[in-house]
């Protein structure tokens, strides 16, 4: 599975757009990138997930540049309540045995007034 | 809808006692498995999982074992815990040969005195 390298901490205040990137040199052809949210003493959850160039959802955006080395999500006005750690990861969108998401110690956004 | 259960939700164990956690998951037929643990500020650490009855891959040695005694059936079980087993334990679900998202439990908080 590829290694990704994100911020450890960023802080921001409430309005405005956050962007956490992810390094992902050794991505494979066949890897997609999903990113996850976690709340304190919470289970993660999806939050988006692409292959290349763009997508987004009604809670964000994920950018994908030509070479796949490495992913934005972007955070529209964020709130309080966006206040998480944000992970990304990168693995095989469908596998035939089990899909192993290997997750690190993800980024920690701290949203303030 | 599918759901996914854990229990305890909170648990207190000597040193030396025995651990069963369980997981039971609804609504879906044949998921793979996983089991995840996170120590306290840290990113999570997958244990086992599973595609199937009875089928258990392990990720980390340890003292810990899991067991898959029904489809949607997945337990934890150490027979005799140490400190460092102290963490946030996770269960999470995934559709075989679905897009990769996995959908997490409520999760165990396992303090070992």
């Amino acid at each position: 599975l590829a290694k990704t390298t994100q911020p450890i901490s960023m802080d921001s205040y409430e309005g405005q757009e956050v962007n956490i990137t992810c390094s992902h040199n050794n991505i494979a052809t066949n890897d997609y990138i999903t990113w996850y949210q976690q709340f304190p003493s919470q289970g993660p959850r999806f939050i988006i997930q692409g292959y290349k160039t763009k997508v987004t959802n009604e809670v964000a955006s994920l950018f994908i540049p030509a070479d796949r080395k490495s992913s934005t999500l972007s955070l529209p006005r964020v709130s309080l309540s966006d206040t998480a750690v944000y992970y990304c990861l990168v693995g095989p969108r469908k596998t035939g045995t089990a899909s192993k998401l290997t997750f690190g110690t993800g980024t920690r956004l701290q949203v303030t007034l | 809808s599918q759901t996914i259960h854990q229990w305890p939700a909170t648990l207190v164990q000597p040193v030396g006692s025995p651990l069963s956690l369980e997981c039971t998951v609804e609504g879906t037929s044949n998921p793979n498995l996983y089991w995840y643990r996170q120590a306290a500020g840290r990113g999570l650490q997958l244990l086992f999982y599973s595609v199937g009855i009875g089928q258990i891959s392990s990720e980390v040695p340890q003292n810990l074992s899991a067991s898959r005694p029904q489809d949607r059936q997945f337990i934890l079980s150490s027979k005799k815990l140490l400190l460092s087993d102290s963490g946030f334990y996770l269960c999470a679900w995934r559709l075989a040969g679905g897009p990769g998202e996995q959908f997490f439990g409520p999760g165990t908080r396992l303090t070992v005195l």
